[in-house]
């Protein structure tokens, strides 16, 4: 069966500082991986898709790599801002199936 | 433009009931998916539907079922509830069905079966 881990489940840091998160994934290779942002008590929403022949990937403060040889996708936010707090959840496709991390929860301290 | 809409947005449940949790869309996504999501697991796919009229099981398919008589509402059905059924439930559409497509999710259902 699918199995995604995402680093620790709480990540602290200072503001301005870079976040990087992670999600490794073992028994499948994803033509996709996604990841979302999740609020308290809100759904996910949609933040960036890479694709397997895409090593990165960025969107204004954000950048995704991909590494198909580690079966491992990295996820970073530079010059973070408190308003980035939140849980950040990774997710793959397989056929009709979709499997998501359980999330790491970022905090950014000012 | 509304988006996702979920219904109710709580209920508490005595177990052995039977509880249909409403999900619709107005952005015309022929895909729609339940998840439900609990503390140490993530997000889990019960049900999907591709398009109108099809369904299928996703990872925790069993106490629940579902139909898609339309390509707007996708409601999730739990015949007779059970405890371990107590989670926030998602549910989600894409434009097209696959892994190369963002998924939009509702505002969740928080659900505790007693």
């Amino acid at each position: 069966s699918q199995k995604i881990e995402q680093n620790s489940e709480a990540l602290n840091i200072q503001e301005g500082k870079t976040a990087t998160l992670t999600c490794n994934y073992t028994n499948y290779s994803p033509a996709y991986l996604q990841w979302y942002r999740q609020d308290p008590g809100r759904g996910p929403v949609f933040l960036l898709l890479i694709r397997e022949n895409e090593k990165e990937k960025r969107k204004e403060r954000l950048k995704v790599t991909f590494d198909t040889t580690l079966k491992q996708s990295l996820f970073h936010i530079t010059a973070s801002q408190p308003a980035d707090s939140a849980t950040y959840l990774c997710a793959l496709g397989s056929g009709n199936q979709f499997y998501f991390g359980t999330g790491t929860s970022l905090t950014v301290i000012p | 433009i509304a988006g996702i809409t979920q219904a109710p947005t709580s209920q508490i449940l005595a177990a052995g009931r039977r509880m249909t949790l409403r999900c619709t869309q107005d952005m015309r996504h022929n895909a729609m998916y339940w998840y439900r999501q609990d503390l140490g697991l993530g997000l889990r796919l019960i049900h999907y539907s591709n398009t109108a009229g099809t369904t299928g099981k996703g990872e925790v398919p069993d106490g629940y079922s579902v139909s898609r008589a339309n390509t707007d509402d996708f409601p999730l059905t739990l015949a007779s509830a059970v405890p371990s059924q107590t989670s926030v439930y998602f549910c989600a559409s894409s434009p097209q069905p696959g892994s190369q497509e963002t998924q939009y999710f509702g505002p969740g259902t928080r659900l505790l079966v007693l």
